[in-house]
């Protein structure tokens, strides 16, 4: 089975603190991704990398940013965290771009104060 | 513009019976793929089952089949024999000629026992 895993479920953080989600998937998935999901929005991609050492923006990437220094971990950053960063984050792998079927991590659950 | 939309908010079944969640799309990518992923209350994204735009038959996967109708744009998920644990939030998703996924903005099934 395909694994992803997420550092915590649930977060808690003051504004301007810097975050730092990780994800971790164990089956050499080539493709990562970032989500957040919010009520009514649905998921919105947030980064995703091809490769390691490689990333691309997503949809809502102001305010993020992402490396990639091992294939099987891919971390998010808040530089800054701010009240409207507060969501569900959500990690996923693909094995390919020709199988492009995503698995999910469990979710981190953040609050910024 | 792609698009994946989800006109049902929230949907009630009776245990043991089947329903169809629906979900059309918006593209113009000749090849495209389509998703369906059960998010339970735990928060954890399910992927459920998969569809390939040039498949010729519609995809399923035990109680779950994928109604896939190409010329009405539409790729609507079946439930059958429907379980008190199929309760969850069910999202539909495309993906698009990045290989990235569009997210609909989800239905909510409640199965009543």
């Amino acid at each position: 089975d395909v694994k992803v895993t997420q550092s915590s479920r649930y977060l808690v953080k003051r504004t301007g603190e810097k975050v730092f989600l990780e994800c971790v998937q164990d089956m050499d998935h080539e493709n990562m991704f970032w989500y957040r999901q919010d009520p009514g929005l649905g998921l919105r991609l947030i980064y995703f990398s091809y490769d390691v050492k490689m990333k691309e923006k997503g949809d809502i990437p102001e305010g993020y940013s992402v490396s990639r220094e091992k294939k099987e971990r891919f971390s998010l950053i808040l530089e800054s965290a701010s009240t409207n960063q507060t969501s569900m984050y959500l990690c996923a792998s693909s094995p390919s771009r020709e199988q492009e079927t995503q698995y999910f991590g469990p979710g981190t659950r953040l609050l910024v104060l | 513009a792609q698009k994946i939309t989800q006109t049902q908010p929230g949907m009630f079944v009776q245990e043991k019976e089947a329903v169809t969640l629906d979900c059309t799309y918006d593209t113009s990518d000749p090849s495209y793929g389509l998703f369906w992923y059960k998010q339970p209350s735990s928060g954890e994204m399910i992927f459920l089952i998969y569809q390939g735009s040039y498949d010729q038959q519609n995809a399923t996967e035990g109680r779950y089949s994928l109604n896939f109708q190409k010329a009405r744009k539409s790729a609507n998920l079946v439930i059958s024999a429907s379980q008190l644990g199929d309760s969850a939030m069910y999202f539909c998703a495309m993906r698009d000629s990045s290989y990235k996924l569009i997210f609909g903005s989800g239905t909510r099934l409640l199965v009543r026992p």
